[in-house]
């Protein structure tokens, strides 16, 4: 079955240490990216992979990190939570880039740092 | 920071009746808009994707158009159904960035 698997799906931690979640999927999709759902701001793009080792930030990257290595894997993580940094994340991927194919999204990662 | 503008926020639909709501983003600059439909407690998924002003799409009873000179498209959704109760987004794509809207929250009661 064709899917991005986001893990865990639900994280609480506290502030200053450090996290990573994983994102992975299996249809050999060149573009990857990171949102953030927060009530009443929408999904905001954190970082964006159009293909392997290529990387870019989003609108609202600071205090997070991405990497690509593999094609089929994009994590996130977080060097040093903060409070602000409670919220609800998706990872989604597709073919062709952002601009003329549509997102697959994970399940989400509701993360609560306190 | 690109600004994308969905509205209404919210509305209330009868079961049977029709509506439509907007999303307003930068007419420069454009590479694609989309409308994903996002259900409480799941992911969102892809309604549709276009590219061309002039676009229309549909599926369903869900249909959509776009114009990239002025920069808004229309959802609409004909007949709506309680299944059609859901958060629309939509989110214009410029060059790798893809910038959601707030949504539009569709609540149809029967």
């Amino acid at each position: 079955e064709a899917q991005v698997t986001q893990n865990p799906r639900y994280l609480i931690t506290v502030t200053g240490k450090k996290l990573t979640v994983t994102c992975s999927q299996n249809m050999n999709h060149e573009y990857m990216s990171w949102y953030r759902q927060d009530p009443g701001l929408g999904l905001r793009q954190i970082y964006y992979s159009m293909n392997v080792e290529v990387t870019d930030k989003g609108d609202v990257p600071e205090g997070y990190k991405v990497s690509r290595k593999e094609k089929r894997n994009f994590p996130l993580i977080l060097e040093s939570p903060s409070p602000n940094q409670t919220s609800l994340y998706f990872c989604a991927s597709s073919s062709g880039g952002s601009y003329n194919s549509p997102l697959h999204f994970g399940n989400g990662t509701r993360l609560t740092v306190t | 920071i690109l600004n994308v503008e969905q509205s209404p926020q919210s509305l209330h639909v009868q079961e049977g009746d029709s509506t439509n709501f907007t999303c307003s983003f930068p007419s420069s600059n454009f590479y694609a808009l989309h409308w994903y439909r996002w259900e409480t407690a799941k992911s969102p998924e892809a309604l549709f994707v276009m590219t061309l002003n002039g676009d229309e799409k549909k599926k369903g009873r869900i249909s959509a158009t776009l114009n990239t000179k002025e920069g808004y498209s229309y959802l609409y959704i004909k007949g709506s159904q309680p299944e059609d109760s859901a958060t629309y987004l939509c989110a214009f794509g410029s060059w790798g960035k893809l910038q959601f809207g707030a949504g539009t929250q569709v609540v149809v009661t029967p």
